[in-house]
This record gives structure tokens, C-alpha cells and sequence, in this order.
């Protein structure tokens, strides 16, 4: 199985400020995908970054609020742009095993806006 | 009516209970069936992975899924304090498709 690792772990950020999160995987993957999960809700999708495209966004979350980055095969960002206090949340990155079709987590960022 | 329902719980067993944990869908489309593992403050953990319906078995955990009641199960044998998590069930159609979640349901094997 995949490894995933993110940075940070965790953060507490000002309302309005922005913060990257930074998802590093030990293979080369086809895709990676960025996750919202609430206090107390399951997982959200936000987006499926392709490397060598533009990611794909679910309904309701737009580029400029998470702008996303994928260089290559084994890592990924996600920036909360323009923060305020509903994204507060775990975010995590995960990736798709095209072997096994099986899909891995990372550890996840706790995002505090205050 | 949500794609996929689960009862967030928390269910609490004492220690060497048998657990069932169930979800259900609506989607007839899905093929895919997935239970995570999430302990508190980590990222989900992937535990058992099935495809269509039928049984798979690893050690105390046994999934099954009943497609033609879109119902599926994990069953834990001989619950132990240290598997008390959320357990999320997931799923997908064909092809790469999105995984959708049920909400989790939470844990407790009290010693």
C-alpha cells in the first residue's frame, strides 16, 4: 500500500490568511485526491488533481477558494485561500492504487481558523 | 435520501463481543465496497476491500455485501478495546468513479 505523508499536521490560522497543505505519496501515482472532513461529518471530496492537468472540482468548491498544484507523480498541494472560520476542518489527500483499486489516506491537517 | 446510509452510533460492546456494522445504499450501480478504520485525530486507515457481492474474511474482520438488498456488513470477532474507532463503509461504480462515504459509526469496546 501507498505511504502518505502531509505537512503540516496541524495548524491555527487568522481569518483571511491562507494556508498550503502539502501531500507527499512513496510511489508515482496517476491520481490524488483532496478530502474535507467536517467536525463530526464523514468525507468530502473537493477535488481529483491529475498530474499534467487541471484538477477537477466537486460542486461546491471553486479554484480560487483551493487552488491545487500537482508537479508530478508523487506529490500535491492544496491551498485554503482567503480563510474563515466554517474551513476549519481536517483536510486529506489520498491516492488511487490503479494495481489494486484500492484508495489510501494520509494522516490528515486539522485546520483551526480563528 | 442519501446514496449511502450509516447509523453514526456510538455502539458500545464489552470487550470479546462479536460487532456488526451495516450500511446500506441506493445506488445499484456500485461495485466497490470498502470499511476504514478512523481513530481519533488520524487519516482513515483502509481494512477491507471487496468487490460485487459475497464474503471476504481477514482475521477478526469479515466483510460481506448483499447486493441484492444493497446491504452490506463488517463483522468483528473478539472486539478488542484497541478497535474502538469511527468505521466508515465506502463505495464506487466501475471504472474510476468517486468514492462516496457513509457518515461513520463510532466504536466503544470497553475492557
Amino acid at each position: 500500500s501507498a505511504v502518505i505523508s502531509q505537512k503540516p499536521s496541524r495548524d491555527i490560522c487568522q481569518r483571511g490568511t491562507s494556508l498550503t497543505i502539502q501531500c507527499q505519496v512513496d510511489s508515482q501515482v496517476t491520481m490524488m485526491f483532496w478530502y474535507r472532513q467536517q467536525p463530526g461529518q464523514s468525507l468530502t471530496l473537493i477535488a481529483t488533481a491529475n498530474q499534467g492537468s487541471e484538477a477537477t472540482y466537486e460542486s461546491g468548491f471553486v479554484i480560487d477558494k483551493f487552488p491545487i498544484s500537482r508537479p508530478n507523480l508523487t506529490f500535491s498541494t492544496l491551498t485554503v485561500s482567503n480563510m474563515s472560520p466554517e474551513d476549519s476542518s481536517i483536510y486529506l489527500c489520498s491516492v488511487h492504487d490503479r494495481a489494486s483499486y484500492e484508495q489510501y489516506f494520509g494522516p490528515g491537517t486539522r485546520l483551526t481558523v480563528t | 435520501q442519501k446514496e449511502v446510509e450509516q447509523d453514526p452510533g456510538p455502539l458500545s460492546v464489552p470487550e470479546g463481543a462479536i460487532v456488526s456494522l451495516n450500511c446500506t445504499y441506493s445506488n445499484s450501480a456500485f461495485q466497490y465496497f470498502m470499511w476504514y478504520r478512523q481513530y481519533s485525530r488520524k487519516g482513515p486507515e483502509l481494512l477491507m476491500y471487496t468487490y460485487s457481492s459475497g464474503n471476504k474474511e481477514d482475521g477478526r474482520f469479515t466483510a460481506q455485501v448483499d447486493k441484492s438488498s444493497k446491504y452490506i456488513s463488517l463483522f468483528i470477532r473478539d472486539s478488542q478495546p484497541s478497535d474502538s474507532a469511527t468505521y466508515l463503509c465506502a463505495m464506487r461504480g466501475t471504472g474510476f468513479q468517486k468514492l462516496v462515504f457513509g457518515t461513520g459509526t463510532r466504536l466503544l469496546v470497553s475492557p
